[in-house]
């Protein structure tokens, strides 16, 4: 079965204090990683995918990479506004289905 | 991406009621995806509905307990049925968006049962 790991649970962060979060998968046959960013009250929005070791891809402030076991989502510089639940998902090769991590809640203060 | 609106957004209702959530995609998909979220929790899959057949569960979900119709290629609804406290949850409904773009959730619906 599909298991994902996300550390730490809760991250409390000085505005420009940059740190990265960790997501450890195990899955039979990677089809695809995926963070998602969480506000309260609001469904998931879509960060990125990447599908295999060595990957890297970046979205303003945020970048992700990809290693055979493990995804980092690494914050740089944060602001307030990257407040948020960040939530990490796996597809395994066989379906269509997400297996999602516990996410790391991170609070950045001014 | 897709826009998907769910309705109703929140919802208060007792125990032993049912509440249906609708899901509208604005574009055609193959298959729509209902999950729960537990409070505090993380997003667990509850199941998989493509146009024109059954839906298919996850352990754990049944479907007299949780009803999904998927009349066309735009719009599915769960039903959660005979609900208690523990049914109290957000549920989101989700849409694969193709290579590269993820799967695209709705804002939700805060379920809370009395």
């Amino acid at each position: 079965e599909d298991q994902v790991t996300q550390s730490p649970e809760a991250l409390r962060l000085q505005e420009g204090e940059s740190s990265s979060l960790n997501c450890s998968y195990t899955v039979s046959g990677l089809r695809g990683l995926f963070w998602y960013r969480q506000d309260p009250g609001k469904g998931p929005e879509f960060l990125f995918t990447l599908y295999s070791a060595g990957e890297e891809k970046e979205k303003e402030r945020l970048k992700a990479t990809l290693t055979k076991k493990e995804s980092f989502l690494h914050i740089t510089a944060p602001k307030p506004e990257d407040s948020a639940t960040y939530l990490c998902a796996v597809r395994e090769a066989a379906g269509n289905k997400l297996t999602f991590g516990g996410g790391t809640r991170v609070l950045v203060k001014p | 991406s897709a826009v998907i609106s769910q309705k109703p957004s929140r919802d208060i209702c007792q125990r032993g009621t049912s509440l249906t959530i609708q899901c509208q995609v604005d574009s055609q998909v193959t298959m729509m995806f209902w999950y729960r979220q537990q409070p505090g929790q993380s997003l667990t899959l509850i199941a998989t509905a493509n146009q024109g057949s059954e839906a298919t569960y996850e352990s754990g979900f049944v479907i007299d307990k949780f009803p999904i119709s998927r009349p066309n290629l735009t719009f599915s609804t769960l039903t959660v049925s005979n609900m208690s406290p523990e049914d109290s949850s957000i549920y989101l409904c989700s849409v694969e968006q193709g290579p590269g773009y993820g799967y695209t959730f709705g804002s939700g619906t805060r379920l809370t049962v009395v």
